[in-house]
């Protein structure tokens, strides 16, 4: 089945400790997207990459770092400079047909600090 | 900056009825697209409908339908004939129609559909 998944479900970390989200893509799409959401909030962009070896800052990338090193895969480490990581993280890729752009999410990832 | 606005951080239908859902959104770009989004309880993020700005035909979708309008920036969504598995949150949503494709979301929507 071509989508996009995200591992794991759920993640637990203690402060001060670096960890990272997994995303990885089967659908040939050139840009992803990493989101954050928060309670009684929309979705915030972290970061994004539009193509391999390449990608900028959103609206919160503060304690956040991606890498970009293959089509299929952008993960994110939340490191210990993030002050209030407990969140649910979505990732996202899209692409352009006719009619526009399409954006597509995967299932997502809770984490909480402890 | 694009910002998306919800200003009905809940609301409720009885199932078969109609429900509208409001969006509001400011920006200095002419040319841009517009989403709804549903998120379930499962949390999975599904694209309801979408319109492009330059379409002055409001887009459809099965029960779901949008009332654009692009002078007044507003976005609302109808649900038709509320069924108890569009019980969810709704996320309205904007791109532009050039650069990296990212979207800005609104606060969203609580929909609670009755039986």
């Amino acid at each position: 089945d071509g989508g996009i998944t995200q591992s794991p479900k759920y993640l637990f970390r203690k402060e001060g400790q670096n960890v990272t989200l997994s995303c990885e893509q089967n659908l040939n799409h050139d840009a992803m997207y990493w989101y954050r959401q928060d309670p009684g909030q929309g979705l915030r962009l972290i970061y994004y990459s539009q193509i391999v070896n390449d990608f900028q800052k959103g609206d919160i990338a503060e304690g956040y770092s991606v890498s970009r090193e293959k089509k299929e895969s952008f993960p994110l480490t939340v490191t210990s400079a993030q002050k209030n990581p407990t969140a649910f993280y979505l990732c996202a890729s899209s692409i352009v047909v006719a009619g526009g752009p399409r954006q597509f999410f995967g299932p997502g990832t809770r984490l909480t600090v402890l | 900056a694009q910002t998306v606005t919800q200003s009905q951080p809940e609301m409720s239908v009885q199932e078969a009825e109609t429900v509208t859902l409001s969006c509001t959104y400011d920006t200095s770009e002419s040319n841009y697209y517009l989403f709804w989004y549903k998120q379930p309880p499962s949390r999975q993020m599904i694209l309801v409908i979408r319109q492009e700005a330059y379409k002055q035909q409001n887009a459809t979708e099965n029960r779901f339908s949008v009332n654009f309008q692009k002078a007044a920036k507003s976005f609302s969504l109808k649900i038709s004939d509320s069924q108890l598995g569009d019980t969810a949150m709704y996320f309205c949503a904007f791109m532009k129609q050039a650069g990296s494709y990212q979207l800005t979301f609104g606060k969203g929507t609580k929909l609670s559909v009755i039986p």
